[in-house]
């Protein structure tokens, strides 16, 4: 069966430092990989999306980045944390040509402060 | 582009009542897939039904229902006999298009479900 993974569930960071999320996918090859925030209150965002390695595609200018190093790994970073990026960010896949379903990851909630 | 408006941000209904839940969506196409989530206090996201625009029948399970009315763009969430445990954030989401050709969830801002024992 299929599994996401997204680590670390929880993160306090200053404003100013570095971001890595990472989220990998087990039990699929060639997922289709997204990123959502959810600011607090609100429904979620996509961020980023990946149809394969290598390929991102950014849903909105931020102060984040993606990348996909490997089939099943998406990592979203940032050089410089703004306080305006606390939130709670959501992992999800789905198989390319399937509508089934989207499944989500666990979440990290992150706290700029 | 294709959005999703829920209208009502918190809703409450009595434990074994019904309780219906509303979302509206805008879009040109003609094929699509919409869904209702389920979130709770754990943040975990959960699939609570879904609904292919192409078939006229609604989605029901268990004791989730919708009621699509696709010329209206309306698909609402029905919950009957409500349990403490459905308490929680509910999703709508269109599954669309994006350009280039791959697909995304759009989602709505999200109803706030208290059920009252």
């Amino acid at each position: 069966s299929q599994t996401i993974h997204q680590w670390p569930a929880t993160l306090v960071q200053p404003v100013g430092s570095p971001l890595s999320l990472e989220c990998t996918v087990e039990g699929t090859s060639n997922p289709n990989l997204y990123w959502y925030r959810q600011a607090a209150g609100r429904g979620l965002q996509l961020l980023f999306y990946s149809v394969g390695i290598g390929q991102i595609s950014s849903e909105v200018p931020q102060n984040l980045s993606a990348s996909r190093p490997q089939d099943r790994q998406f990592i979203l970073s940032s050089k410089k944390l703004l306080l305006s990026d606390s939130g709670f960010y959501l992992c999800a896949w789905y198989a390319s040509g399937s509508v089934d379903e989207q499944f989500f990851g666990p979440g990290t909630r992150l706290t700029v402060l | 582009a294709q959005t999703v408006t829920q209208s009502q941000p918190e809703m409450s209904v009595q434990e074994a009542e019904t309780v219906t839940l509303s979302c509206t969506y805008d879009t040109s196409e003609s094929d699509y897939y919409l869904f209702w989530y389920k979130q709770p206090p754990s943040r975990q996201m959960i699939l609570v039904i879904r609904q292919e625009a192409y078939k006229q029948q609604n989605a029901t399970e268990n004791r989730f229902s919708v009621n699509f009315q696709k010329a209206a763009k309306s698909f609402s969430l029905k919950i009957s006999d409500s349990q403490l445990g459905d308490a929680a954030m509910y999703f709508c989401a269109y599954w669309g298009r994006l350009q280039g050709g791959s697909e995304k969830l759009v989602f709505g801002k999200g109803t706030k479900l208290t059920v009252n024992p």
